[in-house]
């Protein structure tokens, strides 16, 4: 069981909009930034979101971040096949003193 | 282009050894923490161990404390896991990363597999 829970699986149509959530406790998300990470099929986790809602240079601004309080959000509009992909999020435990990510979230553009 | 590229992977017996190494280019590698996160087959991240620039601030998940040993060479810009006493429950792809300040992981390497079976 992760520490950060995401839900297992999301879908969308093409060109439709979708989030994703990341709930956490104030010992993680709630004083830590959040990152997330795009891992298509088969291959390395690529960093898509750092600082809660900061794009990586190529990082298209169909992506985007938020954080309020214990969650974090991960958006993703006008959806394309190829972003069929595992989203996961990650951050910080100060309690834990290490880092955790979140269980992975199936996204399928249908 | 900054990039990391692991090796060392394979098929061990339990109780067996691996060394696994990252071998960094493209940047200064001795500024940089670095960690290494696995991946078990059909699963999600886990994070493993981070070291710093100068090696000397380690840390490890609880489930490969005493087991498994970070270290680097930044003469060679390169980064190593020692695995011992393996168990089935390490069996996974096994990522380095280098972090930024805000605990960004970015780039991954391409991953290398262990399987610890008998």
């Amino acid at each position: 069981q992760s520490v950060l829970t995401q839900p297992p699986s999301v879908s969308a149509a093409p060109g439709q909009k979708v989030t994703i959530s990341c709930s956490g406790s104030s010992s993680n998300i709630g004083n830590n930034y959040v990152s997330w990470y795009q891992q298509l099929p088969g291959t390395a986790p690529k960093l898509l979101i750092y600082d809660n809602n900061k794009r990586p240079s190529g990082i298209p601004d169909r992506f985007s971040g938020s954080k309020s309080g214990t969650s974090g959000t991960l958006g993703i509009t006008g959806l394309q096949t190829g972003d069929e992909a595992d989203y996961y999020c990650g951050t910080w435990d100060s309690s834990l003193s290490a880092v955790v990510f979140g269980g992975g979230t199936k996204l399928t553009v249908l | 282009e900054v990039q990391l590229v692991e090796s060392g992977g394979g098929l061990v017996q339990p109780g067996g050894s691996l060394r696994l190494s990252c071998a960094a280019s493209g940047f200064t590698f001795s500024s940089y923490w670095m960690h290494w996160v696995r991946q078990p087959p059909g699963k999600g991240l886990v994070w493993v161990s981070r070291i710093n620039g100068d090696g000397f601030s380690i840390a490890y998940a609880d489930s490969v404390k005493g087991r498994f040993t970070i270290s680097r060479d930044n003469a060679k810009n390169t980064l190593y896991l020692q695995m011992n006493s393996l168990g089935v429950e390490d069996t996974a792809v096994y990522y380095c990363a280098r972090v930024g300040r805000d605990l960004q992981f970015d780039p991954w390497g391409q991953g290398t597999l262990v399987t610890v079976s008998s």
